[in-house]
């Protein structure tokens, strides 16, 4: 059964830094391409970032470009996204989500983590 | 970057009857390598999303028949052949042709 779950999310000020994890497990997880996608309280989804399996074709919304970073750990399992210089606007849910096979798409989806940035 | 844009944005269905969720993009999402990126997701209350619908027309693992999606170059839908309770929630569709991957405002499916 393929699992994702989020963590690190929480209360952080503006410019400041978070960073999350997502700990995979039920599938071969150096074989897929990994995404971030977020959605502020009452919102809809946003695209954040994708990693290939590798990890080594990495793309950014315009909104995190320069700010973001995502990254990732084959022998843990693991995803990431470091967020740096944290604004009001990137107070969401985050959610991690595996690439579909032979798709763009995301198959499945973790329960998020949210992440508010407030003083 | 393309937009999405669904109609309507509020669907009161009666228990039992069709419910039909509209999606067009402001460009092609024909893709270089000949297929059509386009999904829809389903979200619950309190839930994450969860796929339905790929490549405009392939309904996911363990998804329902009465689900099903239509379409081409930038129209695109999703239909609900028998809307049940279990189905309440937001649809929204995403393109995956081009990046940024964006996704459409959601579409609200409530029971009348």
């Amino acid at each position: 059964e393929v699992q994702l779950l989020e963590s690190g999310g929480g209360l952080v000020q503006p410019g400041g830094s978070l960073r999350l994890s997502c700990a995979a497990s039920g599938f071969t997880f150096s074989s897929y391409a990994m995404s971030w996608v977020r959605q502020a309280p009452g919102k809809e989804l946003e695209w954040v970032s994708v990693i290939s399996g590798g990890g080594g074709t990495i793309y950014y919304a315009g909104s995190a470009k320069g700010r973001f970073t995502i990254s990732r750990d084959n022998s843990k399992n693991t995803l990431y996204l470091q967020m740096d210089s944290l604004r009001a606007e990137d107070t969401a849910v985050y959610y991690c989500a595996k690439g579909l096979t032979g798709t763009t798409d995301f198959d499945y989806w973790g329960q998020g983590t949210l992440v508010t940035v407030s003083s | 970057d393309i937009v999405m844009t669904q109609t309507p944005l509020s669907s009161p269905v009666t228990l039992g009857q069709p419910a039909s969720i509209s999606c067009r993009s402001s460009q092609s999402l024909v893709h270089s390598d000949g297929n059509t990126y386009l999904s829809w997701l389903q979200q619950r209350p309190g839930q994450p999303p969860r796929l339905l619908i790929y490549k405009i027309s392939n309904r996911f693992s363990g998804v329902p028949d009465r689900f099903s999606g239509s379409g081409a170059g930038t129209d695109f839908t999703l239909k609900i052949s028998r809307v049940e309770a279990e189905d309440v929630g937001v649809y929204y569709c995403m393109q995956g042709t081009q990046f940024p991957r964006t996704f459409g405002q959601g579409t609200k499916v409530e029971i009348k």
